[in-house]
């Protein structure tokens, strides 16, 4: 069973940083490409980074690029996502979410529960 | 950048009625790169179609996607009580690599 468990959310004032991660189970974690997915509160969906497998290519939203960096640790069977220079409008909740290729396209197939972060003074 | 709308806001139906949805991207989108999400109240969301429709594993047949070009439907042929939801429609593309409608609700009657 594919499991995603994110973690490291909190209240963080406007300009701090934070560090999500996202741990992995129940598949080849090293085959699989990986986003993050935001929801901001009553909001819709909205997609902010994407890593290859082997962390060759690297995507971002116009809206964090510049401030928040993903990663993955092949070895943890880990995601992570480097939030800097928070902004107030960065409050959401963060999912973690598999990619895999379904007839050649990209479909984000699995979801983590989420972690929300918070944005405040 | 790709804009999908979805219509209507909210569809206000009875268990065992059809639903349809719409989404509408502001220019053409390949069939393939169409997929539909279900997310119900405080949960993650959930793939329910991709390539406009194909349904992913696990999905019932009481759903089902259709369309292409600039429109595209989600297709519900009767409403049992746990597909009372929010249905999001997105397209993968080039920046950004994925783009989300802004979700139709389906609430009970």
């Amino acid at each position: 069973e594919v499991q995603l468990v994110e973690s490291g959310g909190g209240l963080v004032q406007p300009g701090g940083s934070l560090r999500l991660s996202c741990a992995a189970s129940g598949f080849t974690f090293s085959s699989y490409s990986m986003n993050w997915v935001r929801q901001a509160p009553g909001k819709g969906l909205e997609w902010i980074s994407y890593i290859s497998s082997s962390s060759t290519n690297i995507y971002y939203a116009d809206s964090v690029n510049g401030r928040f960096t993903i990663s993955r640790d092949t070895a943890k069977n880990s995601l992570y996502l480097q939030m800097n220079s928070l902004r107030a409008e960065d409050t959401a909740v963060y999912y973690c979410a598999r990619d895999d290729q379904y007839e050649s396209v990209e479909v984000i197939d699995y979801w983590g529960q989420g972690t929300l972060v918070t944005v405040s003074s | 950048e790709i804009v999908l709308t979805q219509s209507p806001g909210t569809l206000s139906l009875s268990p065992g009625e059809r639903a349809t949805l719409s989404c509408r991207a502001s220019q053409s989108v390949s069939a393939s790169y169409l997929a539909w999400y279900q997310q119900k109240r405080g949960q993650a969301p959930r793939l329910l179609i991709y390539g406009a429709s194909s349904r992913a594993t696990g999905i019932p047949d009481r759903f089902s996607g259709s369309g292409s070009g600039t429109d595209f439907t989600l297709t519900i042929s009767r409403l049992e009580p746990e597909d009372f939801a929010v249905y999001y429609c997105q397209q993968f593309g080039s920046s950004p690599l994925f783009t989300f409608g802004p979700g139709t609700k389906v609430d009970i009657k």
